[in-house]
């Protein structure tokens, strides 16, 4: 069936360097996406979003990339911070309206000091 | 409080034991869902409603799990005679507009069932 999934389950990288998590969907047809950050013991919190008729989106500090082509979306964090330790998942629409996001598996970003 | 609440945070309960978990979504948010997350996995979907709707069930794991939403506000999951492999984290979020908007979670309620 269709599926969202990440390349990477971890990510550790030192403070103040950026970082990139990388994730895969299969569903062409896609055209919504999130990322959300979930700490522990937390509920997701919702980080930045892109439609399919964008390829770039910049929030504070993070940015997403959407590459249509090959069905890949990427988080950008710049310049990273002990609190951005955290899991990371993508969230697509499978399709175009009324159905609930279906999230990847999701990859947990360690930040060393 | 201006975002999800659930209640209760933590849940003990014993094999066959009937749970209700409770969700209180943002004011003026039509759309309410529940997942549900085990260790160190991905967010499940259960249950979906938007407004008024007959709700999307699709994804719930048996017909021991049930969910209401009343005046399109307040949402109770139900789990009947619970099960080891029901422990988990329910998590609910609500949503301004449906799908095409941000999911905004509370910080769910952790069952374990023993």
């Amino acid at each position: 069936g269709e599926s969202v999934g990440l390349h990477l389950p971890t990510l550790s990288v030192q403070e103040g360097d950026n970082s990139i998590i990388n994730c895969a969907y299969s569903n062409s047809a896609s055209d919504y996406f999130i990322w959300y950050k979930q700490e522990s013991g937390k509920g997701p919190q919702f980080i930045i979003d892109i439609r399919s008729n964008m390829d770039k989106r910049q929030g504070q500090r993070v940015t997403v990339l959407l590459n249509k082509t090959v069905k890949h979306l990427s988080l950008q964090i710049a310049a990273t911070q002990p609190g951005d330790s955290a899991v990371y998942f993508c969230a697509e629409i499978p399709n175009s309206g009324n159905t609930p996001l279906v999230f990847g598996k999701g990859t947990r970003l360690s930040v060393i000091a | 409080g201006a975002g999800v609440s659930q209640s209760p945070s933590n849940k003990v309960t014993e094999k066959g034991k009937d749970v209700e978990l409770r969700c209180d979504p943002i004011s003026g948010h039509t759309a309410l869902y529940w997942y549900r997350q085990s260790l160190g996995q991905g967010l499940e979907f259960l249950i979906y409603f938007q407004g008024n709707s007959a709700p999307d069930k699709s994804g719930l794991p048996s017909d021991r799990f049930s969910a209401e939403r009343t005046g399109g506000s307040v949402s109770t999951l139900t789990i009947q005679r619970t099960q080891q492999e029901d422990s988990a984290v329910y998590l609910c979020a609500s949503s301004l507009a449906g799908t095409v908007s941000p999911l905004h979670f509370g910080n769910g309620t952790r069952l374990t069932v023993t």
